[in-house]
C-alpha cells in the first residue's frame, strides 16, 4: 500500500533549536494530518489541515497545507525534552475511510 | 470520555495459539481501524469497519479476522498466531460528525504488544 514520504527520517537536535518536517505525496489530499507518538503509546492528533495553503499552529507546533496539495509541513520552535517522538504525517480525502500515513520522522533531544 | 480503549495493554502466546484483541470506543464513531505498528515500518492497515455491522480489508489482513460487535467494540482476532505477527497493535476510530472539522480525524488507543514465540 502507499505511504506517504517524510523527511527527515531521524532528527538529533538540541534543546531550544526548531524543528522542521515534511511531508510529500503522489497523490492530491484535501486533508492533512500531523500525529505525535510517545514511545510506548499511540498516536495523539496535533494538527489538522482542510485547506490548500492554510497555516494552523498549536502552541509552539505549526503545520501548512501546501498549495500542490501533495505535501505538508510541520515545525517546532524552541524545541523542550518532552517533543521527543516519532511524528507522523497521514492524508486523505472527504469521504474516504482510510487515512494514507508516513513513514514517521522520529526526534531526539540530545542533552 | 476514555477515548479508544484497548485491552489487553500486554500478551505473550505461543506459535498456533489464538487470542482476540479487544478495542471499545465511546466518541460514538461509526468507523474504526485495527492497525499493526512494526520498527520502522509505520502503521499498516489491517482491517476497519466502516460502520456497524460491515467490515473491509486493509493492507495486511492475512491471519486476522475481525468482529464489529456493535457501534462501541470492534476486536481483532488471532485463530493461529505466529511469530510474523509480533508487533504493536492499534485500534483507532473516526467519527462522521457534523462538524467537516472531525470527519477525517482518527483517534488512537493506547496499543497491544503481542510477542509470538
Amino acid at each position: 500500500g502507499q505511504q506517504l514520504n517524510q523527511s527527515p527520517q531521524s532528527m538529533f537536535i538540541q534543546e531550544g533549536e526548531d524543528v522542521s518536517m515534511n511531508c510529500t505525496s503522489s497523490s492530491i489530499f484535501n486533508t492533512w494530518l500531523w500525529y505525535k507518538q510517545d514511545p510506548g503509546e499511540g498516536p495523539v492528533l496535533l494538527i489538522a489541515l482542510y485547506k490548500a495553503g492554510e497555516l494552523t499552529s498549536n502552541g509552539r507546533l505549526t503545520a501548512q497545507f501546501g498549495i500542490t496539495r501533495k505535501d505538508s509541513f510541520l515545525n517546532i520552535s524552541a524545541s523542550i525534552p518532552s517533543d521527543v517522538g516519532i511524528y507522523f504525517c497521514a492524508g486523505t480525502n472527504f469521504g474516504n475511510e482510510k487515512l494514507t500515513f508516513g513513514t514517521g520522522t522520529r526526534l531526539t533531544i540530545i542533552p | 470520555n476514555a477515548g479508544v480503549t484497548q485491552t489487553p495493554k500486554f500478551q505473550v502466546l505461543k506459535t498456533g495459539q489464538s487470542m482476540t484483541l479487544q478495542c471499545a470506543q465511546d466518541m460514538n464513531h461509526n468507523s474504526m481501524y485495527w492497525y499493526r505498528q512494526d520498527p520502522g515500518m509505520g502503521l499498516r492497515l489491517i482491517y476497519y469497519s466502516a460502520s456497524e455491522g460491515t467490515t473491509d480489508k486493509g493492507e495486511v489482513p492475512n491471519g486476522y479476522n475481525v468482529s464489529r460487535l456493535n457501534k462501541r467494540e470492534f476486536s481483532l482476532r488471532l485463530e493461529s498466531a505466529a511469530p510474523s505477527q509480533t508487533s504493536v497493535y492499534f485500534c483507532a476510530s473516526m467519527g462522521a460528525g457534523l462538524s467537516k472539522s472531525s470527519y477525517n480525524e482518527q483517534f488512537f488507543g493506547p496499543g497491544t504488544r503481542l510477542t509470538v514465540l
